[in-house]
C-alpha cells in the first residue's frame, strides 16, 4: 500500500461541464476526508465519510457537489454544472479512527481543477 | 481570530540556518499535524504529535499543550526545505476534521 492515491492529478474543464474525481485511501482506514483548498489559502473541510456513510457535509458543498463513497474503500468526488469559482486542489485523505482517536492521518496528493 | 494561528507567514533564510516556525491554536485538541506542501503540490504529513517533541531528520516538533503552542523546527536548512509548512488541529468532538493554520512560506536561499 503506497498511501492515498488521488486521480487524475489534474483536470482542465469547460464552465459547465461535469467532473469527478477519484481517491483511493489507505486499504485499513476507515475514515475519509475531502478537502478543498483555492490558492493561496489553507484547506478547507467539503466532507467525511465513516466506511460508507457520510457522516458530515461543510456548507461549502453545494447542491452542485456530491461525494459518495459506496463499499467504504474508495471515494469519488463529482461536481456538476462547474463554475469558476469550483477552480482549486481538491484534496483527499484518510485515517483509522479507533477508540476516538484518529491514526496515521494521510493526504493524497490533490486533484488540480481548473475551470476555464 | 481564527482558531489556528502560525507565526511567520513568510520566512527567508540562508542554507544552513536554525528555522523556527510556530503555531498557536484556541481549540481544543487531541493532536496536531505539521503538514508540508510545495508549490502546486499535496500535502505531506510531517508528524502528529498530542505531547513533548517528535523528531525525524533534521524536523522536530514540539507541542506545549498547556499553552496550547507548537514550533517547528528545522535544523541546517536546506533549499529543498523551501515549501508552505502547515499547522493543523483536528477538532475533539464529532469529525475530527482538520482546522488549517494559514501556512508559512519558507524560502531557503542556497
Amino acid at each position: 500500500d503506497t498511501g492515498v492515491s488521488q486521480d487524475p492529478r489534474h483536470k482542465i474543464t469547460k464552465r459547465g461541464q461535469n467532473v469527478t474525481f477519484r481517491c483511493d485511501p489507505i486499504s485499513e482506514h476507515n475514515r475519509l476526508y475531502w478537502y478543498r483548498q483555492t490558492l493561496g489559502q489553507g484547506p478547507e473541510f467539503l466532507t467525511y465519510f465513516q466506511n460508507e456513510a457520510q457522516l458530515e457535509k461543510s456548507r461549502l458543498l453545494s447542491d452542485r457537489f456530491s461525494a459518495e463513497r459506496p463499499k467504504g474503500s474508495f471515494s469519488t468526488l463529482e461536481i456538476q454544472r462547474t463554475e469558476q469559482g469550483d477552480s482549486a486542489m481538491y484534496l483527499c485523505a484518510s485515517s483509522f479512527r479507533r477508540s476516538g482517536l484518529n491514526y496515521g492521518y494521510t493526504f493524497g496528493s490533490g486533484t488540480r481543477l481548473t475551470v476555464v | 481570530k481564527n482558531e489556528v494561528e502560525q507565526s511567520p507567514q513568510n520566512l527567508t533564510a540562508q542554507e544552513g540556518e536554525f528555522i523556527t516556525i510556530n503555531c498557536s491554536y484556541s481549540v481544543g485538541i487531541s493532536a496536531l499535524h505539521w503538514l508540508q506542501q510545495h508549490p502546486g503540490g499535496g500535502i505531506v504529513s510531517l508528524f502528529m504529535l498530542s505531547s513533548g517533541k517528535k523528531k525525524h531528520g533534521r524536523l522536530i516538533a514540539t507541542i506545549n499543550i498547556q499553552e496550547k503552542h507548537s514550533s517547528l523546527h528545522i535544523t541546517a536548512s536546506h533549499p529543498r526545505d523551501s515549501a508552505v509548512y502547515i499547522c493543523a488541529v483536528p477538532r475533539i468532538q464529532g469529525a475530527q476534521k482538520l482546522v488549517f493554520g494559514q501556512g508559512t512560506r519558507l524560502t531557503i536561499n542556497p
